[in-house]
């Protein structure tokens, strides 16, 4: 367990739908990431925030969104699904923002968009 | 753009046998690599990892070998048991600037009994 949680589990949702996964860091973690993990692209880095500021993006649709919370914890929003949404989509979290710092993932939401 | 790539997709190995997985990156200023192992319906889970000013490092049955000059990293498994199975993926980042991962495409590791 590396103490990285996400909800929900399994979502399964329609085309043109708007969703949020939650991400809780593991404890004293400051830095949030979300990933994208799809049969055809592999784990792909969306998004990253620090203390509630967001610091750093990867390749994300604009349909997408993310925030981090006073309590550090993080949700990613996805609207106007389609069906190459469905994917995994995990959280990671670290001490510090600078690179080098270990990432610990959380389980993952698997979405998928009908 | 960030490329990390793996050799070999699939790899089987016999159980007690050592396991050697290898991943080539193209960025030179990749500071900081990790290892990651992904079991089926779990998130990654951390294995490893080794800084840029290190040849080599080792863990419990694992060790990490860095080559600079060929932009080349290694993990080697001893004595893999049924419980290696999994996807593992090596992924880089500037050990300066932002945090982000750059992950290879995996590998399947398949450990026969």
């Amino acid at each position: 367990d590396s103490g990285v949680t996400q909800t929900p589990k399994h979502l399964i949702t329609a085309t043109g739908q708007r969703v949020t996964l939650r991400c809780s860091p593991r404890s004293g973690d400051l830095s949030v990431y979300w990933y994208q993990q799809s049969l055809d692209q592999g784990l792909q880095f969306l998004i990253q925030y620090y203390n509630g500021e967001e610091r750093a993006k990867g390749n994300i649709l604009e349909r997408f969104s993310a925030q981090q919370f006073p309590d550090l914890h993080s949700e990613l929003n996805l609207s106007s699904l389609e069906l190459g949404d469905s994917a995994l989509y995990f959280c990671a979290s670290s001490v510090a923002v600078a690179g080098g710092n270990t990432q610990y993932f959380g389980p993952g939401t698997r979405l998928t968009v009908l | 753009g960030e490329s990390v790539g793996l050799h070999l997709p699939t790899l089987s190995v016999q159980e007690g046998d050592n396991s050697i997985i290898n991943c080539a990156y193209s960025n030179s200023a990749s500071d900081y690599f990790i290892w990651y192992k992904q079991e089926s319906g779990k998130g990654p889970q951390f294995i490893i990892d080794i800084r840029s000013n290190m040849d080599k490092r080792q863990g419990q049955r694992v060790t990490v070998l860095l080559n600079k000059t060929v932009k080349h990293l290694s993990l080697q498994i001893a004595a893999t048991q049924p419980g290696d199975s999994a996807v593992y993926f090596c992924a880089e980042t500037p050990q300066t600037g932002a945090n982000n991962l750059f992950f290879g495409t995996g590998t399947r590791l398949t450990v026969i009994p």
